[in-house]
């Protein structure tokens, strides 16, 4: 019952680096999102999708690249990381655009 | 601009005292209001969603209740276990399922 699973978990960036994290869920969800959070601000969403090929921006999108070539999977990438970047990012779904959404365990990126 | 508050940031009880957490909430149209559980270096665990004004649902030792300002998450009689960030976010009617979420509040409860 794996839900919905991030990786890596840990990662360290040098500044202009590129990197990709991974969200994969096994729900058959339609809708899929990548937040970060920072401390004392809150979740924050960075962009989602609405299913299979879509995705659109949110909050903060800015330095951020997503894909959803397959319905299970959401791609968050990051093509020349600052240290602004550095947050804890979370992967979530959700069944359709009015069902509870459920969180991965986190993904945690210091850029330096 | 739509708005999530929480208070208090953080809270401290002993075992077995009862309190309650805000969240109130400023936007254009409510959808749903969901209350989350996060321990530290975990994603957040889905506890509740309220949908309307005076709606209560309960979960062991957590009831949350809605009004059309604010909602509270009351904890009674309180273990350790209880400890973590309880995190409040609203759904917008209209558009997608975007949440917005307050800052959270940290529950310490001691033995």
């Amino acid at each position: 019952n794996a839900g919905v699973t991030q990786t890596p978990k840990f990662r360290v960036l040098k500044t202009g680096q590129s990197m990709t994290l991974l969200c994969a869920q096994d729900m058959n969800h339609e809708y899929m999102y990548w937040y970060r959070q920072d401390p004392g601000m809150g979740l924050r969403l960075i962009h989602y999708s609405v299913g299979e090929g879509t995705t659109a921006k949110g909050e903060v999108p800015d330095g951020y690249n997503v894909s959803r070539l397959k319905k299970q999977n959401f791609l968050l990438g990051l093509e020349s990381a600052a240290p602004s970047q550095t947050s804890v990012y979370f992967c979530a779904s959700s069944y359709t655009a009015w069902n509870t959404i459920y969180f991965g365990e986190g993904s945690w990126l210091t850029v330096v | 601009e739509d708005q999530v508050t929480q208070s208090p940031e953080a809270l401290r009880l002993q075992e077995g005292e009862s309190s309650s957490l805000n969240c109130s909430y400023t936007v254009s149209g409510l959808r749903g209001l969901f209350w989350y559980r996060q321990d530290p270096g975990k994603g957040p665990e889905f506890l509740f969603t309220l949908y309307s004004a005076g709606e209560e649902k309960e979960k062991e030792r957590l009831k949350a209740t809605l009004t059309k300002k604010e909602s509270f998450l009351h904890i009674t009689a309180p273990k350790p276990e209880d400890s973590a960030t309880y995190l409040c976010a609203v759904t917008l009617s209209g558009g997608y399922n975007k949440l917005i979420f307050g800052a959270g509040t940290r529950l310490a409860v001691h033995p």
